[in-house]
């Protein structure tokens, strides 16, 4: 998984309640992203970074915060979760962020909101 | 509106033959697609890379082509195995300047010995 981990791997947390999802890259790459996947829906961009303190807003971004002290963390935060933010999430990171650069991406979390 | 649509959810085939996955797009145009491989668990890994003034892209049993006339990529994998078992996702660039991608579902392939 290219040096990319994120932790937790599993949680399972209640509706209201916030929860932080961390992304750790070992490859000092100046790119990364936080998508979600869902049944039917694809891969989904929520908030992306180009480096440090540097992020935006991606296709699915309302819930959810993101912040980047560091080029080697990209932390995603659901302010208050709720159900339909159970999902498999993914951290990926990218060398550049031109147009068609190749994506690397970590193991994944997988929420369960109650 | 814009989509991308993977040809079907799952695609069975004997060992041996040509598996042939499709990726259909609308109202994009994209100057890249990118075809990844997604085991059970595990996050997608990049296989190729196809530019919109490419025809063909080959690595090893992969053929992948991109016809932007018809917005259509078709994925092929050649004397197919049942290691080749997985889901497979086609990804389109879709914003100048950032490499802001779009996926399809994915197409889940099994491979049966």
């Amino acid at each position: 998984d290219a040096g990319i981990t994120q932790s937790p791997r599993h949680k399972v947390t209640e509706t209201g309640t916030p929860v932080t999802l961390r992304c750790h890259q070992t490859e000092n790459h100046r790119y990364m992203y936080w998508y979600r996947q869902d049944p039917g829906h694809g891969l989904r961009l929520i908030h992306y970074s180009y480096g440090v303190k540097d992020t935006d807003k991606g296709e699915v971004s309302d819930g959810y915060s993101v912040s980047r002290s560091k080029t080697e963390d990209f932390l995603l935060t659901l302010e208050s979760a709720t159900s339909s933010q159970t999902s498999v999430y993914f951290c990926a990171i990218s060398d550049g962020g031109a147009r068609g650069e190749t994506q690397y991406f970590g193991p994944g979390t997988r929420l369960l909101v109650l | 509106s814009q989509k991308i649509e993977q040809n079907s959810e799952a695609l069975n085939i004997q060992e041996g033959k040509t598996a042939t996955l499709t990726c259909n797009y609308t109202n994009y145009s994209p100057a890249y697609l990118q075809w990844y491989r997604q085991d059970p668990g595990r996050g997608p890994v990049f296989l190729l890379l196809i530019r919109e003034n490419e025809k063909e892209k080959r690595k090893e049993r992969l053929k992948v082509t991109f016809d932007t006339t018809l917005k259509q990529s078709l994925f092929h994998i050649t004397a197919s195995q049942p290691a080749d078992s997985a889901t497979y996702l086609c990804a389109l660039d879709i914003r100048d300047g950032l490499n802001d991608m779009r996926f399809g579902a994915g197409t889940r392939l099994t491979v049966k010995p």
